[in-house]
């Protein structure tokens, strides 16, 4: 089965919302990292998170690693147009030894003006 | 700046073609990456390489085949297009421990197969 579920799939939100997307697992993670893919665009490294509980935020951006390693947000304060794309969580592969990452399906977020 | 670059942005080819996607990357990064990035699927991996010569398979392999002759170059060979290949081509890059360390993208290349 997949390995992080990320959900929504698509969410549509006023100018000036706020904007929420998360990625879940069963299994613990031994990391988190989020990208951005503009429309039209490839993706966008933005952050990573490896400890239990962290919390880092970069200006309206707020990104949160869970107590138990099995699940992480992303959070938008007040969204601008620019905040248009899909955000990706991946995190390192389950399989034994793994050094490749594994991807999200993604949220696309749209933001009207 | 760091940068990693596909042969073609765009590409239209008939079933059955042999089929060549080129990307570099000017890093000096140990590992490269090809995902196919489709609608609803998200990204998904379908090589990886950790050094020259060297390769792996991803969560989808089948259908495709990779080539790294030098570091900076990791080809994506599709021996037989077929129409359920169409999709967007991602190419990437990283340090060594790329579960890690950050992935470069390419600016991906959108294959149509007719």
């Amino acid at each position: 089965g997949q390995q992080v579920m990320q959900i929504p799939q698509y969410q549509h939100v006023q100018e000036g919302e706020d904007f929420t997307t998360y990625c879940n697992s069963s299994t613990t993670l031994s990391n988190i990292q989020w990208y951005k893919q503009r429309p039209g665009g490839h993706p966008v490294f933005l952050i990573q998170l490896v400890k239990s509980g962290e919390v880092k935020k970069q200006k309206r951006l707020t990104f949160q690693f869970g107590e138990a390693k099995k699940n992480s947000s992303l959070h938008i304060t007040a969204t601008q147009t620019t905040d248009v794309g899909t955000y990706f969580c991946a995190s390192r592969a389950r399989q034994t030894g793994a050094n490749n990452l594994f991807f999200g399906t993604g949220t696309r977020l749209t933001v009207i003006p | 700046d760091v940068k990693v670059t596909q042969s073609s942005r765009y590409l239209v080819k008939r079933t059955g073609e042999k089929v060549f996607l080129e990307c570099v990357q000017d890093m000096d990064h140990e590992n490269m990456f090809w995902y196919r990035q489709d609608p609803g699927l998200g990204l998904r991996l379908i090589y990886f390489s950790y050094d020259v010569k060297m390769k792996e398979k991803g969560d989808i392999p089948e259908g495709y085949s990779v080539s790294r002759e030098k570091k900076e170059r990791f080809s994506l060979i599709l021996e037989s297009a077929s129409t359920n290949q169409t999709s967007m081509y991602l190419c990437a890059s990283s340090l060594r421990t790329a579960a890690y360390n950050e992935q470069f993208f390419g600016p991906g290349t959108r294959l149509t197969v007719l």
